[in-house]
């Protein structure tokens, strides 16, 4: 089953918005939280991760937003770009454990 | 460093036809991973060798083998191509099973099974 689940499938933004991406999870033992993007016809590449231990990581214009009680976390991209449209993969694991829980990914599309 | 290659890019099965996917790591990493990727369902784990010698099944095993090769390498084969097995493969490592470390992943192989 779908240990992660991450929503919306798919996303519009105009430039200049703010692009966010949700994720739930169900495993309290997870304690390693990435998000990974991908550009059509390439690997998934780390984009931002967070530990449990902060409610917040923020790089550039990337931001996570981490509940722990409500075992949710997002990813805000804010001053959204054309260059950003990609999918985007939320994922979860143990950190000391074998291997990533991806969602099924998001779409975005910012337009210009 | 040229990270995690993968050969080949693209392939074309016919039914019952076997392949072995090729990967290759630069980066001394202990841990390594094959994962598929299907519209609509993200990336799902196949297989992975936690270090050299070992190797364990992931979400998604069925139809599959894998040989860990050395450090190095790490191959994932079909021994029957079916076409559910019509998908887009990843190969990733890590540096280890401990920690917080990063995935990087290989440019993909995109299978056709027909």
């Amino acid at each position: 089953q779908q240990q992660v689940k991450q929503s919306p499938q798919s996303l519009i933004v105009q430039k200049g918005g703010i692009s966010i991406i949700n994720c739930a999870y169900e495993n309290t033992a997870f304690d390693y939280f990435p998000w990974y993007q991908q550009f059509p016809g390439k690997g998934p590449a780390l984009l931002i991760a967070i530990r449990p231990d902060v409610s917040e990581k923020k790089e550039g214009r990337f931001t996570i937003s981490f509940n722990k009680s409500a075992k949710q976390f997002s990813l805000h991209i804010m001053d959204s770009q054309p260059g950003d449209s990609a999918t985007y993969f939320c994922a979860a694991s143990k950190g000391s454990g074998y291997a990533l829980n991806f969602g099924k990914g998001t779409s975005l599309l910012v337009t210009p | 460093n040229a990270g995690v290659t993968q050969t080949p890019k693209f392939q074309v099965l016919k039914t019952g036809q076997s392949m072995t996917l090729q990967c290759a790591q630069d980066m001394n990493h202990n841990s390594m991973y094959w994962y598929r990727q299907d519209p609509g369902m993200g990336l799902r784990l196949i297989y992975y060798s936690a270090s050299e010698g070992t190797t364990d099944k992931g979400e998604v095993p069925n139809g599959y083998n894998v040989s860990r090769l050395n450090k190095r390498e790490f191959s994932l084969r079909l021994e029957s191509a079916a076409p559910s097995q019509t998908s887009v493969y990843f190969c990733a490592s890590r540096p280890g099973l401990a920690g917080y470390n990063e995935q990087f992943f290989g440019p993909g192989t995109r299978l056709t099974v027909l």
